[in-house]
C-alpha cells in the first residue's frame, strides 16, 4: 500500500457542488500539506497542518477548507466548486526530525474537473 | 518571497548522455533545496535533499549541488536512460525547512531518446 493515499483519484463535478478530497498516510508524520498543480503555474500550497490542532493557510487558501481528523488523515474541501478550481491536487507529508527530515512524501494526486 | 526558476522547460537528449538540469533561486537564505521527479499522472517522488550547510548530495547516477552564493542548484544525471524520462522539479525551503516555506519551480520536462 502507498505511504500517502488520496481519494478519489479522479472526480468530475459541477459548479456549486461541495467536494471533499481525502488523504491518509501511514508514515507517522505529524506534518501534512495540500497543494494544487496547474500547467504553467507549478505547485502552490493551499493549507498545511503541523499537528492535529494546528491548521494554517497557505498561498492560495481562498475557496478551500481543511480538516485534520487524526494524525493520519487530512481532508480538503471545496464548499462550492468553481471551474478555476479544476486542477491536480496533491497531499504530502513530512517529518522535521530524523535522517529524512523535511523530505516531502507525496500522494498520487486527485484530478478534479469542475464543469 | 523566494522565487525558483528552472531552465530549460523541456529537454530531449539521446540515451547514454550525461546531462545537467538547472535550478535558480532568489533568496540566498535558503534552508534546504529538494529535487523531485514527477511521472505523468503520478505524484512527486523526492530524489535528493541538500541542506544549506552541504554542497552536494549523491544517489546512484544522480548528483545534486547547491551554491547559495550564486543562487543555483544543479541536478546531474549520469549515463541517462529512457526510464529517466519525467518532469524534474526543484523546491527551495526558507524558514525552518518546513514545506510551509517551500517554493517550487515549474519543472524541466526531460525526454531520453532510446
Amino acid at each position: 500500500d502507498a505511504d500517502v493515499t488520496q481519494t478519489p483519484r479522479n472526480r468530475i463535478t459541477k459548479t456549486g457542488k461541495r467536494i471533499m478530497l481525502e488523504c491518509s498516510q501511514t508514515k507517522g508524520h505529524d506534518r501534512m500539506y495540500w497543494y494544487r498543480q496547474d500547467p504553467g503555474l507549478g505547485l502552490r500550497l493551499i493549507y498545511y497542518s503541523f499537528d492535529v490542532k494546528d491548521i494554517n493557510k497557505g498561498e492560495i487558501s481562498d475557496g478551500y477548507s481543511v480538516s485534520r481528523q487524526a494524525q493520519a488523515k487530512f481532508s480538503l474541501s471545496l464548499e462550492s466548486a468553481i471551474p478555476n478550481q479544476t486542477a491536480l491536487y496533491f497531499c504530502a507529508t513530512s517529518d522535521p526530525r530524523g535522517p529524512g527530515a523535511n523530505v516531502l512524501t507525496f500522494g498520487a494526486g486527485s484530478r478534479l474537473t469542475v464543469l | 518571497k523566494q522565487e525558483v526558476t528552472q531552465i530549460p522547460a523541456a529537454l530531449s537528449v539521446p540515451e547514454g548522455e550525461n546531462l545537467v538540469l538547472n535550478c535558480s533561486f532568489t533568496d540566498s537564505a535558503i534552508y534546504n533545496l529538494q529535487w523531485f521527479r514527477q511521472d505523468p499522472g503520478k505524484g512527486l517522488t523526492s530524489l535528493l535533499l541538500i541542506q544549506s550547510s552541504q554542497r552536494e548530495q549523491t544517489s546512484g547516477r544522480l548528483n545534486a549541488s547547491l551554491d547559495k552564493s550564486s543562487g543555483r542548484s544543479t541536478l546531474y544525471i549520469a549515463a541517462s536512460q529512457p526510464g529517466d524520462s519525467a518532469t524534474y522539479l526543484c523546491a527551495g525551503a526558507l524558514r525552518g525547512g518546513g514545506a510551509d516555506g517551500l517554493t517550487f519551480g515549474k519543472g524541466t520536462h526531460l525526454i531520453i531518446q532510446p
